[in-house]
């Protein structure tokens, strides 16, 4: 069974502060990790995937199969990065995804 | 840059009328999917779709829904008699293949289904 658990509905920090949204999974196989933004009234994105090892708007996040991680970090949150993050995982090729519960980032200012 | 598209972008019904939400995929893409977001719950997957079949749905997806590729462009999800726990953001996806061999989805702006 597939199974993404993100353990902080709220996450809230300043402006500049460093920010952690954590995600762990659960899956028998190798799976395919994802992030998904979803800002204000605006449709679910990709963000990141852990298979191609971007950095995309200076988020990154690395898969530990050790610790069933695929956490989410950026060194210096800004104003904008306030949204909801979703933590998905694809077990097979084109198979369904996943989702975590979400967290809700909020930056101020 | 290429989009899913829905319509309609919310969509009000009685208790047991039928709806049918549709969806129009990314053009070369291969895989469909909808997913179900109730208000403050997470995004739950509901049925994926390829080569003109089901490929796997969830135990969401009862004898109430299904699915249907009716030409080449629209991908429609129906409801046959809507029950008030069926109001949800419905959202349509599509995948293809890349480069990298990962199948990541591409989401619409969702539907939003109001059931009175």
């Amino acid at each position: 069974a597939q199974r993404v658990t993100q353990p902080e509905k709220l996450l809230s920090v300043f402006k500049g502060a460093p920010v952690e949204l954590k995600c762990n999974y659960s899956y028998s196989g190798s799976p395919e990790l994802f992030w998904y933004v979803q800002y204000s009234r605006q449709r679910l994105q990709l963000l990141l995937r852990h298979i191609s090892r971007e950095s995309i708007k200076g988020f990154t996040a690395d898969l530990n199969k050790g610790e069933t991680s695929f956490h989410l970090k950026k060194p210096f949150a800004q104003e904008e990065d306030s949204a909801m993050y979703y933590c998905a995982l694809s077990g097979t090729n084109a198979g369904k995804s996943t989702f975590g519960d979400g967290t809700t980032l909020t930056v101020k200012p | 840059e290429p989009e899913v598209t829905q319509t309609p972008s919310h969509q009000v019904t009685q208790m047991g009328q039928e709806v049918i939400l549709r969806c129009v995929p990314i053009s070369n893409h291969l895989y469909f999917y909808w997913y179900r977001q109730i208000l403050g719950q997470k995004v739950e997957f509901l049925v994926s779709f390829y080569n003109n079949e089901i490929s796997e749905k969830s135990e969401i997806f009862d004898d109430q829904f299904s699915v249907e590729r009716p030409d080449g462009s629209n991908f429609t999800l129906k409801i046959r008699s809507t029950k008030l726990e069926d109001s949800a953001m419905y959202f349509c996806a599509s995948s293809g293949t890349s480069g990298s061999g990962a199948y990541e989805q591409y989401f619409g702006p969702g539907t939003r289904l109001t059931v009175t």
